[in-house]
């Protein structure tokens, strides 16, 4: 079966340092792609970034990018110069497989001032 | 603009009752969702349907039934046979390889 791990319950970081957060996706398909989204306090969800396991290089946006490697099928996501609204859980999510969409178990990041 | 619409947004019911959790897009998105939130934890998927008039379940389907008569819509009734039923419920959509497009959420509590 399918399997997303994060294996970091929480991380804290200092304001204005950068930060990684693990993600490892256990599957067979050489063909996939990783999601990260960030839940703040308030509940809501936010995509942050993507990463197909064919692109070329690695997913950038803004102060968020992936660290892809291909062989242990990870994409960790680093948050660069981290700022307290930063602070909340982030979820990694594979591609649907047979349509079923899940998620990894999260990780709380905390940005201390 | 498009989006996903959850409500009521806080809701309140006592225990052995059913209560139905509505969900609403009008991003024309085929795909739709049903994930729990426990304090602190993960989603997990209770329910999802890839096209109208056809769901599977998900992780954790007991106690949770669903209908999708409309590619708009995708309610939720938590029935009294879920045993913890009080969390955070959230609805998302998608099409294609898309991220899910995800509803505010509603927070449950059974008494």
């Amino acid at each position: 079966a399918q399997k997303i791990t994060q294996t970091q319950p929480g991380m804290f970081v200092q304001e204005k340092e950068a930060v990684t957060l693990d993600c490892t996706y256990d599957t067979s398909d050489p063909s996939y792609g990783l999601f990260w989204y960030k839940q703040p306090s308030s509940g809501e969800m936010i995509f942050l970034i993507y990463q197909g396991s064919y692109d070329q290089q690695n997913a950038t946006e803004g102060r968020y990018s992936l660290n892809f490697q291909k062989a242990r099928k990870s994409a960790n996501l680093v948050i660069s110069a981290s700022q307290l609204g930063d602070s909340a859980m982030y979820f990694c999510a594979p591609n649907p497989h047979a349509g079923k969409s899940t998620f990894g178990d999260g990780t709380t990041l905390t940005v201390k001032p | 603009d498009g989006g996903i619409t959850q409500s009521p947004k806080y809701l309140f019911r006592k225990e052995g009752q059913n209560v139905t959790l509505s969900c609403e897009q009008n991003l024309n998105h085929d795909a739709m969702y049903w994930y729990r939130q426990d304090p602190g934890q993960g989603l997990r998927l209770i329910y999802y349907s890839q096209i109208v008039n056809d769901f599977q379940k998900g992780d954790i389907a007991e106690g949770y039934s669903v209908s999708r008569e409309k590619k708009e819509s995708f309610p939720l009734t938590v029935t009294s046979a879920q045993k913890n039923p009080t969390a955070f419920y959230l609805c998302a959509s998608r099409t294609g390889g898309s991220p899910l497009h995800f509803g505010n959420g509603t927070r449950l509590t059974v008494t």
